[in-house]
């Protein structure tokens, strides 16, 4: 079964420094991996995907995700933070065909100090 | 513009009414569609998986009688909830998939009184 783990619930970074989210996941194959963020109220927005190709993924709003096979890893990173990406931000697995089930993470909250 | 719609954003219901939760995709056909529920400070956790024209995948827990799917067609598809109790309250989200894509709708928040 796949599964996603989030090892960071809640993280709080000062605007304009560097961020990187952790995430690990469990899957038999090669899965297709994507970061979605969450707005409180909201739904989804997908932020980037993984499916195959260059294993570092360009994704909206500066953000970016490297698929580490060897660690079964696919981190997210950005830069520079802005105000306004405080927000939820979940990763997910799915088997490949792109619209199979996709198993969420727990999530990590992102706080934004000036 | 959003690629999946769902409808309403927000719905108060009485404990013992039902509530039908819409989610249409628009700009692809969705052959398959997906439901999830988000409990507060958690994340989205799978309900149930629905193919066009074809009865609905529960996932283990899920009470079938209790939250009926419908997908008729290959842009809508409907979440009812049943006899709606408190517990019942929660944040509810679709995503659509078809051609290789997968959008996830706005999320429907009830609040069973």
């Amino acid at each position: 079964a796949q599964s996603v783990t989030q090892p960071d619930i809640h993280i709080t970074v000062s605007e304009g420094a560097s961020l990187e989210l952790r995430c690990n996941y469990s899957y038999g194959a090669t899965p297709y991996l994507f970061w979605y963020v969450q707005s409180p109220g909201q739904g989804l927005q997908l932020l980037l995907k993984y499916f195959s190709g260059d294993t570092l993924v360009q994704g909206i709003k500066g953000f970016e995700a490297e698929f580490k096979r060897s660690q079964s890893s696919f981190n997210l990173r950005k830069p520079s933070v802005h105000w306004s990406d405080a927000a939820e931000y979940f990763c997910a697995v799915g088997a490949p065909g792109g619209y199979q089930k996709v198993t969420f993470g727990t999530g990590t909250k992102l706080q934004v100090i000036p | 513009g959003a690629v999946v719609s769902q409808h309403p954003s927000r719905v108060i219901c009485k404990s013992g009414t039902s509530v039908k939760i819409e989610c249409r995709s628009l700009d692809f056909q969705a052959t398959t569609m997906f439901w999830y529920r988000q409990f507060p400070k958690q994340s989205l956790m799978l309900m149930a998986t629905s193919n066009e024209g074809s009865k609905a995948t529960y996932e283990q827990g899920v009470e079938k009688d209790k939250f009926l799917i419908n997908h008729a067609s290959l842009t809508l598809s409907t979440l009812t909830v049943t006899s709606a109790h408190p517990e019942d309250s929660s944040f509810y989200i679709c995503s659509a998939g078809g051609d290789g894509k997968l959008f996830f709708g706005s999320g429907t928040q009830l609040s069973v009184l």
